[in-house]
């Protein structure tokens, strides 16, 4: 089965900074997606980011991108120039391309973006 | 686009009394459609998904149970409802092709069981 860890449960920074928050996951395949989600106090899950293991590129939307090493099974997340709405839980997630296709989560990291 | 509705958006009820929590979804048919649990300060637990009318698969075994009476929605309940069945629960759409089998989330149902 596979786990997804994130060892960081808080982190702050202030704003218009960068923040990196980890990730790692543990699995025997070679093909999946990754995943950053976002969850802010309404609690609905948006997402932010996806990763095709395949792709050895690392994967950019806007002020988001990820470090992905596959060797490594990390998958950390950066926001660059980070904004006062950016305050959310943020959950990693790991899809494995076979059976139901169900989402793996992390435990969460609680950002807070301090103005 | 995929958009995903959800009700109720927030239910109290007593223990030992049925739930039945409601999810639609627009757009592509015949969608993976999916239901996870989240209890407090936690991340999210598959409960059920599905990938047809009719079809069902459970992931743990609980005191809920789903059903998929048409294609675009998808249903959770319960007959008696325990303390331990409180918590958000959210329905997410599974999308391929073009999403490259990312999942969207609706917005979701607080449960209070007292």
């Amino acid at each position: 089965a596979q786990t997804v860890t994130q060892s960081q449960p808080e982190m702050s920074v202030q704003e218009a900074e960068t923040v990196t928050l980890s990730c790692t996951y543990d699995t025997s395949e070679s093909n999946y997606y990754l995943f950053w989600y976002k969850q802010p106090p309404s609690r609905q899950m948006i997402l932010v980011i996806r990763q095709e293991a395949y792709k050895q590129q690392n994967a950019t939307e806007n002020r988001f991108s990820v470090n992905f090493q596959k060797a490594a099974k990390s998958f950390s997340l950066k926001i660059s120039d980070s904004q006062l709405g950016d305050t959310a839980m943020y959950f990693c997630a790991f899809m494995s391309l076979f059976g139901n296709e169900k989402l793996t989560f992390g435990t969460g990291t609680r950002l807070t973006i301090i103005p | 686009s995929q958009t995903i509705h959800q009700w109720p958006a927030t239910l109290v009820q007593p223990v030992g009394s049925p739930l039945s929590l409601e999810c639609t979804v627009e757009g592509t048919s015949n969608p993976n459609l999916y239901w996870y649990r989240q209890a407090a300060g936690r991340g999210l637990q598959l409960l059920f998904y599905s990938v047809g009318i009719g079809q069902i698969s459970s992931e743990v075994p609980q005191n809920l149970s789903a059903s998929r009476p048409q294609d675009r929605q998808f249903i959770l309940s319960s007959k008696k409802l325990l303390l331990s069945d409180s918590g958000f629960y959210l329905c997410a759409q599974g999308l391929a092709g073009g999403h490259g089998k990312t999942q969207y989330f609706g917005p979701g149902t607080r449960l209070l069981v007292l």
